[in-house]
């Protein structure tokens, strides 16, 4: 079973509203990454935040972790409608080989 | 422009041939990986290569042969796939697997994919 799960699966909103998705993850980590994809590409890495850290900013990314809740969330700022994507929640599997486990993600639509 | 390049974008295939899907990355990158992607769903990872090594091979069947001919290259070589195998092939690199000075994964650069059909 995947280790991050995403909720909502689904978000729509306006533009210049706040777009917040979160994910849950089961075991212990070094980190967690959020990445992007638009529709028919790859993904994009956003943000990585470590165990130690508990909230981190980029732009109009604001991520958060709370590792007692084993659970984080990504705030998308002032949405525009090319923030319109799926965004993925990816944890380490505690195992320092490199393997990324993914959330199942959110699709978030931003109508203009 | 994504810095990982796949080839080719889309590839129909039917179930008794043999084809390749590559990619090439020239950012000094020393892990390299391929995931399989279905629609509405996340990646699924299949194999991780470092430092052209195989590392990862997550019980991927048979007919999926990985290649890693130097650093910046990574082949996928399919042969005898079946409908199920029908996705969307994701290659990644990152610096390296895993740095044990920073203790963390490293992020990953994914390519735009190779969208396979299987007939």
């Amino acid at each position: 079973s995947q280790q991050g799960e995403e909720d909502p699966q689904a978000l729509s909103i306006q533009e210049g509203e706040n777009a917040t998705m979160n994910c849950s993850y089961k075991t212990s980590i070094n980190n967690l990454q959020w990445y992007r994809q638009n529709s028919g590409r790859g993904l994009v890495h956003l943000i990585l935040i470590r165990s130690n850290e508990r909230e981190k900013h980029s732009g109009r990314l604001r991520v958060t972790l709370d590792t007692s809740k084993k659970s984080s969330s990504l705030l998308i700022t002032a949405s525009r409608a090319a923030d319109t994507a799926s965004y993925f929640c990816a944890t380490d599997d505690y195992s320092n080989t490199g393997k990324l486990i993914f959330g199942q993600g959110t699709t978030l639509q931003v109508k203009p | 422009d994504t810095e990982v390049t796949q080839t080719p974008k889309h590839l129909v295939m039917g179930m008794t041939n043999k084809k390749s899907l590559k990619c090439e990355q020239h950012m000094g990158h020393r892990a390299m990986y391929w995931y399989k992607q279905k629609a509405k769903k996340p990646p699924e990872l299949m194999f991780v290569y470092s430092y052209e090594k195989l590392s990862i091979n997550e019980s991927v069947p048979s007919r999926f042969s990985p290649e890693c001919p130097n650093s910046s290259l990574l082949n996928l070589h399919l042969h005898a796939l079946q409908p199920e195998d029908s996705a969307l092939y994701l290659c990644a690199s990152s610096q390296y697997t895993y740095s044990a000075t920073q203790r963390e994964n490293q992020p990953q650069h994914f390519g735009d994919g190779t969208r396979l059909s299987i007939l």
